[in-house]
């Protein structure tokens, strides 16, 4: 299994901060990578697809970038609808994988 | 737009059988890949597998593979999970998805807690 290990776990931070999650594949994924966010209770929503892509209707402040085994999800001037939790995952192979994810807090 | 709405009993005694079905609406269960993937309380997320729409193409979890299948009814439009064997460890709120690769649509999620 392909492990990805996202850092931080926790991301304290205030609005308007830019903010940035580091995802680290076990092995290449190339550019087989998502990331999701969730907030409590609700499922998980696709914001940036081939690592770099940004989902249709996803503000512009969030932006990805990274291939082979380490990525970046960047969030610009961090909004109050923005503290949740991240999570990466990879489709490179199977079974498909998750980060362990990364909560952003208020600080 | 395609919405998902997974249903099934809540509650489930050690090894028995975890059983969900997720209805969709709005969309046809025709031409796509539909996956379950769950989510310990307080934890991460994990994939637990997809299949096609015609049954095909099937892929699980190696760590639930000898416990699990996953079904499509496409005259109900539907799909469903099955869990053999259930323990406390799999307590968990399952979602299913539509996707192979990008889940762009999910239902809201259902907890199953396993206990006697």
């Amino acid at each position: 299994d392909i492990q990805l290990t996202q850092s931080p776990s926790t991301l304290p931070a205030s609005a308007g901060d830019t903010v940035t999650i580091t995802c680290r594949a076990s092995q290449s994924v190339s550019t087989a990578l998502v990331w999701y966010q969730q907030k409590p209770g609700r499922a998980p929503k696709l914001l940036i697809y081939q690592a770099s892509h940004l989902e249709n209707g996803v503000p512009s402040r969030f932006s990805g970038s990274g291939s082979g085994t380490e990525f970046i999800l960047t969030i610009s001037s961090l909004q109050p609808d923005d503290f949740a939790s991240y999570y990466c995952q990879q489709f490179n192979s199977y079974p498909r994988t998750f980060g362990q994810g990364t909560k952003v807090e208020i600080k | 737009q395609v919405q998902l709405q997974e249903s099934g009993p809540g509650l489930v005694k050690p090894s028995e059988t975890l059983s969900l079905t997720c209805t969709v609406s709005g969309g046809s269960v025709f031409n796509s890949y539909w996956t379950w993937i769950r989510q310990p309380p307080g934890r991460g997320l994990e994939w637990i597998g997809h299949i096609f729409y015609n049954g095909g193409s099937a892929n699980y979890h190696p760590s639930l593979k000898s416990r699990v299948a996953i079904s499509v009814d496409t005259s109900k439009n539907q799909f469903s999970l099955k869990l053999d064997s259930v323990t406390a460890a799999d307590t968990a709120v399952y979602f299913c998805a539509r996707g192979y690769e990008l889940l762009r649509h999910w239902g809201q999620g259902t907890l199953v807690t396993v206990s006697s």
